[in-house]
């Protein structure tokens, strides 16, 4: 079954550094997201894309967050200069048509 | 602003009974939800979906009802097995407008052997 897939599945930063998390979507997915979860809490949504652009972001996805489709097949979510509390599992996920969406494994961003 | 909510945190069963996890949300809007698994350190994997045009979907030993007046969906397992032992999160989505999807809070199962 095709998969979305991250790298890495772990990175540690440190505070103020820049990151850059990458995702490969199922291939012939339209839509993609990008969701968080710190520890403990719910899954969080950060960012929608389709079309080349955003379709819609949530109030944690601030000027530090962007993210670009930078050939056909990556998706990546770059935080400009990580905080502590950006320290969570990132998880991506693609769609096609049908609102079901297919995740990642996620990276575990650790921020120090 | 929780719009999707699982107020039981965790839930515990016995092999091979019912297991069933709930869901409300508060916003009309939604017309598709979702149920996903998630194991510690995984991803979200999708188990099933029902739209509001409908108020029940089976898939083998899961089954979701949907109740859309009284904004309440459930998810049904049985006979439950430990290796459905996991996080469950239920999801809506709001296709008009927006693309995301709002997660609920989720609810730990633990089928006990």
């Amino acid at each position: 079954e095709p998969e979305v897939t991250q790298t890495p599945s772990h990175q540690v930063t440190q505070m103020g550094q820049e990151v850059i998390l990458r995702c490969v979507p199922i291939s012939n997915h339209l839509y993609f997201y990008w969701y968080r979860q710190i520890l403990g809490q719910k899954v969080e949504f950060l960012v929608s894309f389709y079309n080349n652009e955003i379709s819609e972001k949530s109030e944690i996805f601030d000027d530090q967050f962007s993210v670009e489709r930078p050939d056909g097949s990556n998706f990546t979510l770059k935080i400009r200069s990580t905080k502590l509390e950006d320290s969570a599992m990132y998880f991506c996920a693609s769609g096609d048509q049908s609102p079901r969406a297919f995740f990642g494994q996620g990276t575990r961003l650790t921020v120090v | 602003d929780q719009q999707v909510k699982q107020n039981s945190p965790s839930l515990s069963v016995q092999e091979g009974r019912i297991s069933i996890l709930n869901c409300d949300y508060t916003n009309s809007m939604f017309d598709y939800f979702l149920w996903y698994k998630k194991y510690p350190a995984e991803g979200p994997t999708f188990l099933i979906s029902i739209s509001s045009i409908k108020d029940k979907n089976e898939d083998g030993r899961f089954t979701v009802f949907l109740n859309k007046s009284a904004k309440h969906l459930s998810l049904h397992i049985v006979p439950s097995q430990p290796g459905d032992s996991a996080v469950y999160f239920c999801a809506a989505y709001a296709p008009s407008g927006t693309y995301k999807y709002i997660f609920g809070t989720g609810t730990r199962l633990k089928v006990l052997a």
